[in-house]
């Protein structure tokens, strides 16, 4: 089983509809969840983060956590063809400092 | 100029034969970091280094080695190049409390072995 799962998609939404993402992660005592966002052919860039239960929101972006579930999600609101990218969830532990990263889901944005 | 620099951007070899991947950052971070990322695999990580006298190896070090030659250097060598190290390789540096660390990636090199 792999430690970071997300649905690889792709997931196609039309332009202003919302973006769902998911991952769940396997271990147990992970305590923090990144979404990084990644263009083609450019690297990786943070976009949210979030250590409590709950939602995050940032504009249009909002993250929720759901521990005893073992599950984070990305909402992305009003999608635009400029949110068209692959998404990667990443964790990690509260005394770590490496990430362990999902493979991620291609968003594509349709007009 | 961008914070993260790698070199080459891109770079194709022969199996075989010994290759270095060149990490520069002048974000004055302690932490570095090397990734390589496969279509479907994501990123995973090789080797990283929380000091100039902390290296560490990663889930896929077999066949990678790295230095650290200065704060802002992380050099990655693939000691003897094979076709399966092909892919797109990532340096990262980090700052932040454990657990509450953002990473900051370079451009990538794109590494095709023959």
């Amino acid at each position: 089983q792999k430690e970071v799962e997300q649905n690889s998609g792709p997931l196609s939404v039309p332009e202003g509809a919302i973006a769902s993402l998911n991952c769940t992660y396997s271990d147990r005592v992970s305590q923090s969840f990144f979404w990084y966002r990644q263009y083609s052919g450019k690297s990786p860039e943070l976009i949210m983060s979030i250590y409590s239960n709950g939602d995050k929101e940032d504009g249009r972006f909002t993250a929720q956590l759901n521990k005893a579930s073992q599950y984070v999600s990305l909402l992305i609101r009003d999608s635009q063809p400029s949110d068209s990218a692959t998404y990667l969830c990443a964790v990690n532990r509260r005394d770590d400092y490496k990430l362990s990263f999902g493979a991620g889901t291609t968003v594509t944005v349709r007009a | 100029d961008a914070d993260v620099t790698q070199t080459p951007r891109n770079r194709i070899t022969k199996t075989g034969k010994r290759i270095m991947l060149e990490c520069s950052q002048t974000k004055g971070h302690d932490r570095m970091y090397w990734y390589r990322q496969d279509p479907g695999l994501g990123l995973r990580l090789i080797y990283y280094s929380f000091d100039v006298k902390d290296i560490n190896k990663g889930e896929i070090s077999d066949g990678y080695s790295v230095s650290r030659q200065a704060q802002a250097k992380f050099s990655l060598s693939l000691e003897s190049a094979i076709p399966n190290q092909t892919a797109l390789y990532f340096c990262a540096t980090s700052e932040g409390l454990a657990g509450q660390e953002t990473q900051y990636f370079g451009p990538g090199t794109r590494l095709l072995v023959l």
